[in-house]
């Protein structure tokens, strides 16, 4: 699986946006880019992924470049709910396949 | 989306002891499921992939014999420390994706173990 570096952590004022970014610039064709979040404790939650085009749900927007070398998270509106550790990954999209987790950015949202 | 549990939550034991982790994919069926270790201020290292009816493929330097993974159902994987060490203390998180067109893998709670 292609490697990722994520800043080590970032700030972010409650109600603005956090944008999260992420170098994976030796993706391959077949990677999708994955988040997952991991808030103290607990095991590592899901928000989104995605292989070419932008995505976006109820947690969050993924902005992937056109070359695939680099990725934004997007939290439009950042709670105190949000501060968490944020993993990028990539990896194919294959059930068997694992996921290989790096240092993650440690985001922390200030009132 | 899917959820996955883990039970116990937290466990405490002697050392020399074995403590088994259940990990349960609770609205899904997992033909794979993964366990993670993370130590403090750590990232999660992967233990091995756990296949639905067969052995258990596991990571370089994770001992087989002392990380016992039995995987017999398609919403059932457990992990059983056997003869714990307090340098097992670590938190134990296992993962399972639904496959068929579903591949997003998603974590349990985890499981703190603390060896005394």
């Amino acid at each position: 699986d292609a490697k990722t570096t994520q800043p080590t952590s970032m700030d972010c004022a409650e109600g603005r946006a956090a944008n999260l970014p992420c170098n994976h610039s030796t993706i391959s064709g077949n990677e999708y880019v994955y988040w997952y979040r991991q808030i103290h404790s607990q095991g590592p939650q899901y928000i989104i992924h995605g292989l070419k085009n932008n995505e976006t749900n109820e947690m969050a927007s993924l902005i992937i470049t056109e070359d695939r070398k680099s990725s934004t998270l997007i939290l439009p509106h950042a709670t105190l709910r949000d501060t968490a550790v944020y993993y990028c990954i990539v990896s194919l999209y294959n059930a068997g396949n694992m996921l290989t987790f790096g240092g993650g950015t440690r985001l922390m949202v200030k009132p | 989306g899917a959820v996955v549990s883990q039970h116990p939550s937290r466990v405490i034991c002697k050392s020399g002891t074995s403590v088994k982790i259940e990990c349960r994919s609770l609205d899904f069926q997992a033909t794979t499921m993964f366990w993670y270790r993370q130590f403090p201020k750590q990232s999660l290292m992967l233990m091995a992939t756990s296949n639905e009816g067969s052995k258990a493929t596991y990571e370089q330097g994770v001992e087989k014999d002392k990380f016992l993974i039995n995987h017999a159902s398609l919403t059932l994987s457990t992990l059983t420390v056997t003869s714990a060490h307090p340098e097992d203390s670590s938190f134990y998180i296992c993962s399972a994706s639904q496959g068929g067109g579903s591949e997003t893998q998603y974590f349990g709670p985890g499981t703190r173990l603390l060896v005394l």
